[in-house]
């Protein structure tokens, strides 16, 4: 089965909402990366998580390694933060990713 | 700061044929990754070497080759192309195996006919 499942695989949301995603892992879990994939292919980094929480603007993220999760919340959505959200859970040996949360904002 | 280059950035290739890319980074990172990325997918690990000459094996190391020449540099080869491997190829780079954020190049797009 998937060691990291994202939810959900697609969101659409108004400009100025909020939203969560999650990561659910089935692997032993030491860190957390948040990456946001623009429509090029480029690959931004977003958060690197040991377990517990940091914030950037408004971007919030979570790591709780004892019960195997982690969420990217998204507050006052923009246009430009449309994109699809990858998690990927390390295990001291190399990340392995989720399969992705396509994000729409709409205007 | 640092960057990763990917090369080529287009590859075409036949059915069959042996196909190389190349990935330089000048962070002075030690561990490399090869990820593979299907259309509307997520990135599924090749290959990765925690140092110069070191190759270990990810979760879709067949068909594949790896290279490690030098600290800076990761080749990764298809060792026969098939039609279904249209994908995109993407290197990335941290300062070691444990610690560190992954730094990603911007990818080879492999097209096979």
């Amino acid at each position: 089965g998937d060691q990291v499942k994202q939810s959900p695989s697609a969101l659409s949301l108004q400009e100025g909402t909020n939203s969560a995603l999650r990561c659910n892992f089935s692997i032993a879990t030491t860190t957390v990366q948040w990456f946001l994939q623009n429509p090029r292919g480029s690959l931004m980094n977003l958060f690197y998580l040991v377990p517990g929480t940091k914030e950037n603007g408004r971007l919030k993220s979570t790591f709780n390694s004892k019960e195997s999760y982690s969420t990217l919340h998204i507050r006052d959505a923009q246009l430009e933060d449309s994109g699809t959200y990858f998690c990927a859970a390390d295990n001291n040996n190399a990340p392995r990713f989720g399969a992705g949360t396509k994000l729409t904002v709409k205007p | 700061g640092g960057i990763i280059t990917q090369t080529p950035k287009f590859l075409i290739g036949q059915e069959g044929q042996k196909l190389t890319l190349k990935c330089q980074q000048n962070f002075n990172h030690d561990t490399m990754y090869w990820y593979r990325q299907d259309s509307g997918k997520g990135l599924r690990l090749i290959y990765y070497s925690i140092t110069e000459n070191d190759l270990q094996k990810g979760d879709l190391s067949e068909g594949y080759d790896a290279s490690r020449e030098k600290k800076s540099s990761f080749s990764l080869t298809v060792t026969s192309a098939q039609k279904n491997e249209m994908a995109v190829f993407l290197c990335a780079s941290r300062t070691d195996t444990n610690t560190g954020q992954l730094y990603f190049g911007e990818g080879s797009k492999l097209t096979v006919l």
